[in-house]
C-alpha cells in the first residue's frame, strides 16, 4: 500500500518568512495530493490540492509542487502569519479502488510574531 | 458547499456501553465516506471506507465488529463502538466525498472518553 513520509515534524518561522513542508510517497501510482490544515481541536480543512498531471498549483501564499520521478511534493507557504500556525498534513491517494487517503505524519507549523 | 457535519462532538461512556456517532453531508450527496481516529499530536488513521448501499471496507487492525459502520443513505453514515473501554478513548473523524470528485471533506470530530 502507500506510504507518506512528511518533514518536519515541527516548524518555527519568524512572521513573514516562508515556510516550506516536504512529503515523500511510495506509490508512483499516486494520483492526488491535498494538503490539510488542522487547528487544534478543530476538523482538517483543504488548503490546496494537486492531481499527477501538474507540477505545481499556487494559490495566493500557498503553492505545492509535484515531483512525479522522485515522488515528493511540497507545500510553500510564503508571507507567513500568525493565523497560519497549524498542524499541517499531507495526503496522497495511492492505486486503490476506495479513493483513500493516505496521511503523512503531520508538520506543527509555529509563526512567531 | 461541502459541509459534514458530525454528532455528537464529545461523549463520556462508561466501559462496555456502546455509542454511535453520526456524520452526515449536509449539501451534497456522498458516495463514499471515511472514518479516521485520531490521537493527541498524531495523524489521521484510517478505520474504514464506506460506500452507500455497501458494506465497509475495514483497514488492516480495525476489528469490524468492534467498530460497526453503516452508510444507509447518501448522506448519512453512522460508527458505532460497541462495548467500548478506556482504549477506544480518542478523536473519531470523518468525511465524505461526493461522486466523480477527489476532495475529502472532514466533519469536525467527535471526541470519545470510555470510562
Amino acid at each position: 500500500g502507500e506510504n507518506v513520509e512528511q518533514h518536519p515534524s515541527t516548524l518555527s518561522v519568524q512572521e513573514g518568512d516562508s515556510a516550506v513542508i516536504k512529503c515523500t510517497y511510495s506509490d508512483s501510482a499516486s494520483n492526488y495530493f491535498p494538503w490539510y490544515k488542522q487547528e487544534l481541536g478543530k476538523r482538517p480543512q483543504l488548503i490546496i490540492d494537486i492531481r499527477s498531471n501538474v507540477g505545481e498549483k499556487k494559490d495566493q501564499r500557498i503553492a505545492v509542487t509535484l515531483n512525479k520521478t522522485a515522488k515528493h511534493f511540497s507545500l510553500h507557504i510564503t508571507e507567513t502569519q500568525p493565523e497560519d500556525s497549524a498542524v499541517y498534513f499531507c495526503a496522497a491517494r495511492g492505486n486503490n479502488a476506495g479513493n483513500m487517503l493516505t496521511f503523512g505524519g503531520g508538520t506543527r507549523l509555529m509563526v512567531k510574531p | 458547499g461541502a459541509v459534514v457535519s458530525q454528532h455528537p462532538s464529545r461523549v463520556i461512556c462508561k466501559s462496555g456501553t456502546s455509542v454511535k456517532i453520526e456524520c452526515r453531508s449536509l449539501d451534497f450527496q456522498a458516495t463514499t465516506m471515511f472514518w479516521y481516529r485520531q490521537f493527541p499530536k498524531q495523524s489521521l488513521m484510517l478505520m474504514a471506507t464506506s460506500n452507500e448501499g455497501s458494506k465497509a471496507t475495514y483497514e488492516q487492525g480495525v476489528e469490524k465488529d468492534k467498530f460497526l459502520i453503516n452508510h444507509a443513505s447518501l448522506t448519512l453514515s453512522t460508527l458505532t463502538v460497541t462495548s467500548a473501554h478506556p482504549e477506544d478513548s480518542s478523536f473519531y473523524i470523518c468525511s465524505a466525498r461526493r461522486g466523480g470528485t477527489d476532495t475529502q471533506y472532514f466533519g469536525p470530530g467527535t471526541r470519545l472518553t470510555v470510562l
